[in-house]
């Protein structure tokens, strides 16, 4: 069935090093993807999407890649903080590039990033 | 700007009793979403709102869960009655019907424990 899903359940990193949560999708009509963070008590909040006519996005500290050949979206966080612990889900819209109503999101299971001080 | 709010943070009640479970978007946001998280699984979408209505409905689970929003603004979620498995964190999210991302933006979630 359709699905998106994460390769690791936990990523545990020193402070200061680079971290990669991988995820991997199996509709490859799926056209919109987003990195969400939620910290113990929280809800998730929004890091970073990519469309998927791009294959690399940067933003503050973070990065997104999508290989559509392998159906495959990681995240790359440089210089890993403390505060960066958190559990890291991808997701899936089909209808974000549809320029109407936004759709409903398709959530991996999450991946527990540890910074180790 | 005020984030979406939910509330109660936290509810604990017996099987077969009734919650409802409340949530606030940020304001001018058309579209609501409602999700939950069972334990141990990922956040699975139950439904999404366009103002007041209803545009999907495919994830929720059976005819014990009803959600309202009635004049386009907060939503409700109805448990009732709720059974053991009804446990987990419920999410709320809202976005922007002109939003070119689509982002939706979660709440805090309300933790709901059936016992």
């Amino acid at each position: 069935g359709e699905s998106v899903g994460l390769h690791l359940p936990t990523l545990s990193v020193q402070e200061g090093d680079n971290s990669i949560i991988n995820c991997a999708y199996s509709n490859s009509a799926s056209d919109y993807f987003i990195w969400y963070k939620q910290e113990s008590g929280k809800g998730p909040q929004f890091i970073i999407d990519i469309r998927s006519n791009m294959d690399k996005r940067q933003g503050q500290r973070v990065t997104v890649l999508l290989n559509k050949t392998v159906k495959h979206l990681s995240l790359q966080i440089a210089a890993t903080q403390p505060g960066d612990s958190a559990v890291y889900f991808c997701a899936e819209n089909r209808d974000g590039n549809s320029g109407g109503s936004n759709y409903k999101l398709t959530f991996g299971k999450g991946t527990l990033l540890t910074v180790n001080p | 700007e005020a984030g979406v709010t939910q509330f109660p943070s936290h509810s604990v009640i017996e099987k077969g009793q009734t919650v409802t479970l409340r949530c606030d978007p940020i304001s001018g946001h058309d579209n609501l979403y409602w999700y939950r998280r069972v334990m141990g699984k990922e956040i699975k979408f139950l439904l999404h709102f366009v103002k007041e209505s209803k545009q999907d409905e495919s994830g929720m689970p059976n005819n014990r869960f009803l959600a309202e929003r009635t004049g386009g603004t907060y939503s409700t979620l109805k448990v009732q009655p709720a059974e053991l498995e009804d446990s987990g964190v419920y999410f709320c999210a809202s976005s922007q019907v002109t939003s070119v991302t689509g982002t939706q933006y979660f709440g805090p979630g309300t933790r709901l424990l059936v016992l």
